[in-house]
């Protein structure tokens, strides 16, 4: 099975900064990946599907970029609502495997 | 709007039986593939299950295989997870989420979830 690797683990930053979250895939594949926002006692939201699109209602600091093994989520401009776990996932086929998580904090 | 609301949780005895059930309203369900995907307080996401749309195809898990069953009923909008012979590391939420597409997609909502707890 492919396995979805996420770094850092956690971060903190500042109100305004820029954040950036690395997934990798330890098999190509391709441009099926998703990231998900998780806040405290609440279901995920999907924020990015096919790496780089934007879902619906997403407000635009958030972005992604990467195909193959190795993508990115980016935070623009780091706000205080945007404080929650991030996961990627990959969808091109059985299991859809999440990443373990990065935790953002306001620093 | 879309809205899930899974079921059917609650304290069950090792080696017991519990179905949760995940009712769909807001999207035509027979569309869409479903899947179940659980998180133990404190942890990462666990992708459990998936069904297809009409039904004619279903994955699991390594860790649910042979125990758990996933099914549909488009007639009435819900999809099901039975599970047995339950384990206390079966304790978590369960969340049913919706796919983005009738197959292999990203999940775009998600039901609140619903708590599974196996203790003696």
């Amino acid at each position: 099975d492919i396995q979805m690797t996420q770094s850092p683990s956690s971060l903190s930053a500042s109100v305004g900064d820029r954040v950036t979250i690395t997934c990798r895939a330890s098999q190509g594949i391709s441009n099926n990946l998703a990231w998900y926002q998780q806040k405290s006692g609440k279901a995920p939201k999907l924020l990015i599907y096919a790496a780089s699109s934007l879902q619906s209602g997403v407000p635009s600091r958030f972005s992604g970029s990467g195909s193959g093994t190795d993508f990115t989520l980016t935070i623009s401009s780091l706000q205080p609502e945007d404080v929650a776990i991030y996961y990627c996932q990959k969808y091109n086929g059985a299991p859809w495997t999440f990443g373990q998580g990065t935790k953002v904090e306001i620093k | 709007q879309v809205q899930l609301v899974e079921s059917g949780g609650g304290v069950v005895q090792p080696g017991g039986s519990l179905r949760l059930s995940c009712a769909a309203s807001g999207f035509t369900f027979s569309y869409f593939a479903m899947h179940w995907v659980r998180q133990v307080p404190g942890k990462g996401l666990e992708w459990l299950t998936f069904i297809r749309f009409d039904g004619s195809d279903k994955y699991y898990a390594d860790s649910v295989k042979g125990r758990f069953t996933i099914s549909r009923d488009n007639s009435k909008n819900t999809v099901y997870l039975q599970m047995s012979s339950l384990r206390p590391e079966d304790t978590a939420m369960y969340y049913c989420a919706k796919g983005y597409c009738g197959g292999d997609c990203s999940f775009d909502y998600w039901g609140q979830g619903t708590l599974v707890t196996v203790s003696s």
